[in-house]
């Protein structure tokens, strides 16, 4: 079975360009989430969708951020203008329903902003 | 809410030589706990974890972790590894019941297994 899959795998732009990443979760998962993985921070979660509904979005950390689910089988997570703080590797995981279940991430998104 | 300590943010070990990976956690409420682990350029995939039943879990590699409720650890072993356990190990915690946007990582261990 195809596990998460994530494009781009790498990422180099200059700041202030928009970039989006993108996103096709497991098929017959109802959840999906995004998270920043940095050195200093740890692994951050930035939102979480359930059957393509925002959940918590308390993550994201500026309005320069935006994630969209316009259906079961993809979804977006863009920032407007980037910043090199941004610089970081996004991971898109996705589960069913229930606390015990584990999640499964994506080789995730290396993006480096200039 | 809960929260989750890994101990260790790096273990470097010799091959086949035996390792623990520390993880306590913090919660009021009965809780779910996790193993992942992060092989260089990939994700995160489970590697074990205990839901309930027998306090002690294995994976299908030889790790093996330990629920202690009473010390709130969840410590991850293995008794001899290998070149290619090199990896980030984290540990992860989430309430019984609870939203699944809840999920708390600990900052991770990287394991270092030298030749």
């Amino acid at each position: 079975d195809a596990g998460v899959i994530q494009s781009p795998r790498h990422e180099v732009t200059e700041m202030g360009q928009e970039v989006t990443l993108r996103c096709k979760p497991i098929s017959g998962h109802d959840y999906l989430f995004w998270y920043r993985q940095t050195m200093m921070r740890g692994l951050e979660l930035l939102i979480y969708f359930n059957n393509n509904v925002p959940i918590d979005d308390s993550g994201m950390p500026e309005d320069r951020f935006s994630a969209k689910m316009p259906n079961a089988s993809f979804s977006t997570l863009k920032i407007q203008p980037s910043e090199p703080r941004d610089s970081a590797v996004y991971f898109c995981a996705s589960s069913t329903q229930g606390s015990h279940q584990p999640q499964h991430f994506g080789d995730g998104t290396r993006l480096s902003i200039l | 809410a809960q929260s989750v300590t890994q101990l260790d943010s790096q273990v470097p070990v010799f091959e086949e030589a035996p390792v623990e990976l520390r993880c306590n956690y913090s919660s009021s409420v009965s809780v779910y706990l996790f193993w992942y682990v992060q092989y260089p350029n990939q994700g995160l995939q489970l590697l074990l974890k205990y839901l309930s039943g027998s306090t002690l879990v294995e994976s299908i590699n030889g790790f093996e972790a330990e629920f202690n409720k009473s010390q709130t650890s969840f410590h991850l072993r293995k008794p001899s590894v290998h070149i290619s356990d090199t990896a980030e190990y984290f540990c992860a915690v989430i309430s019984r019941g609870g939203s699944q946007g809840n999920l708390i990582f600990g900052k991770g261990t990287k394991l270092s297994v030298k030749p």
